[in-house]
């Protein structure tokens, strides 16, 4: 069974720095792009960033370049996004996410991230 | 960008009528890579439908997908109590996923 279980959230003051991780299981990690997936109190879902299988590619929402960074471990299978400068506006459930062909897409149960003074 | 443009924003139907959700894509989807989720508030997106018109594991099916060139439908035979809730729309092809807006499905 495929699981991903993010963690790192919580609250803290603008400005300031996060990194949340996502612990996957039950695939091969390494043969997967890895998305994190962002909802805001009461709107809708935004692709924040997402990682090619051998990381050499990455590609991020205008939003968040220059201050988020996506980066993996497999052999920890591991996803991480490193979050900094973090404004009121990045306020959101952060899940992340596998994207397949042939079952569709899995999901994480997401973790909260809060930024306020 | 794929921008998936949903309609209509607010669905008024009352249990056991029939749903039909739409989703419009700028672009075509390649493999026809697009989902279908339900959230209710509070949760994270159930996933319903993907590659179009594939059934998730342990989704009813009253639930059905299908598309015709850009133009995905969400369709629910007799909406169950459960069913009240908002739906996505999403593209997972391109190096960026995409979302549509979402559609509420309300009790009239």
């Amino acid at each position: 069974e495929v699981q991903l279980v993010e963690s790192g959230g919580g609250l803290v003051q603008p400005g300031g720095s996060l990194r949340l991780s996502c612990a996957a299981s039950g695939f091969t990690f390494s043969s997967y792009w890895m998305t994190w997936v962002r909802q805001a109190p009461g709107k809708g879902l935004e692709c924040v960033a997402n990682i090619k299988e051998d990381g050499s590619e990455k590609y991020y929402v205008d939003s968040v370049k220059g201050r988020f960074t996506v980066s993996r471990d497999d052999a920890k299978n591991t996803l991480y996004l490193h979050m900094s400068s973090l404004r009121a506006e990045d306020t959101a459930v952060y899940y992340c996410a596998r994207g397949t062909g042939t079952t569709g897409v899995d999901w994480g149960q997401g973790t909260l991230v809060t930024v306020s003074s | 960008e794929i921008v998936l443009t949903q309609s209509p924003g607010t669905l008024s139907l009352s249990p056991g009528e029939r749903a039909t959700l739409s989703c419009r894509a700028s672009q075509s989807v390649t493999s026809n890579y697009l989902a279908w989720y339900q959230q209710r508030p509070g949760q994270a997106p159930r996933l319903l439908i993907y590659g179009a018109s594939s059934r998730a594991t342990g989704i009813p099916d009253r639930f059905s997908g299908s598309a015709s060139g850009t133009d995905f439908t969400l369709t629910i035979s007799r909406l169950e109590p459960e069913d009240f809730a908002v739906y996505y729309c999403h593209q997972y092809a391109g190096s960026l996923w995409t979302f549509g807006q979402g559609t509420k499905v309300e009790i009239k």
